[in-house]
């Protein structure tokens, strides 16, 4: 089973700045099948990248991703008030069961 | 537009069975995999199940193998979660989720949620 690592656990930020989150795999995640799921409280799940840098339907662009193999981040370029959330990594298609990390709660400083 | 409706949490005993089940509109949906993920009470996402199109593959976290069955019924756009021999820690909120597969070229993951139904295991 791959585990993905997420990093910080918290991350306490000001309306406005910049917010980098990480990923880590414990192994390499083919064809870069690596989603990111924004959830904010008393609702589901919300599919924002695919394929480690493609965004979703209506995802605004300060949404970004990157990376390949086992590193992955999550740029979240200018902070708006909404995009205050938890945020978790998922790999899909390197083997049939997938799996999530554990979140990054990105809150108001 | 694509809905997603889970129904049949509850409270159950431990050792106890309940079936879930996911009301679906608004997309073909016999053609698609769905998946069941859950989330237990202040905790992160744990992707529980999935099912084929067809129901002919079907894959399970290890933490329910051998405990819940996932089914689907075509005919009525339903996606079922058989979940057997509860435990405490199967206490979550359950959702479903479509897979929606590729898109031209690129593999998407699940792209339309549920709200989720609770199940309780607790004597």
């Amino acid at each position: 089973e791959i585990v993905l690592t997420q990093s910080p656990g918290t991350l306490s930020l000001s309306p406005g700045e910049r917010a980098t989150l990480s990923c880590r795999a414990s192994q390499s995640i083919t064809s870069g099948y690596l989603a990111w799921y924004q959830q904010k409280p008393g609702q589901a799940p919300r599919l924002l990248i695919y394929g480690a840098s493609s965004r979703a339907t209506g995802i605004p662009d300060r949404f970004s991703g990157s990376g390949s193999g086992t590193d992955f981040t999550l740029t979240i370029s200018r902070l708006e008030p909404e995009d205050f959330a938890v945020y978790y990594c998922q790999q899909y298609g390197s083997s049939p069961t997938w799996t999530f990390g554990q979140g990054t709660k990105v809150e108001i400083k | 537009q694509v809905q997603l409706v889970e129904s049949g949490g509850g409270v159950v005993q431990p050792g106890g069975s309940l079936r879930l089940s996911c009301a679906a509109s608004g997309f073909t949906f016999g053609s698609y995999t769905l998946h069941w993920v859950r989330q237990a009470p202040g905790k992160g996402l744990e992707w529980v199940t999935s099912l084929s199109y067809d129901g002919g593959k079907q894959f399970y976290a290890d933490s329910v193998k051998g405990r819940f069955t996932v089914s689907r019924d075509n005919s009525q756009n339903t996606l079922y979660l058989q979940m057997n021999s509860l435990r405490a820690d199967d206490t979550a909120i359950y959702y479903c989720a479509r897979d929606r597969g590729y898109s031209g070229s690129s593999r998407v993951p699940l792209d339309y949620w549920g709200q989720g139904t609770l199940v309780t295991v607790s004597s």
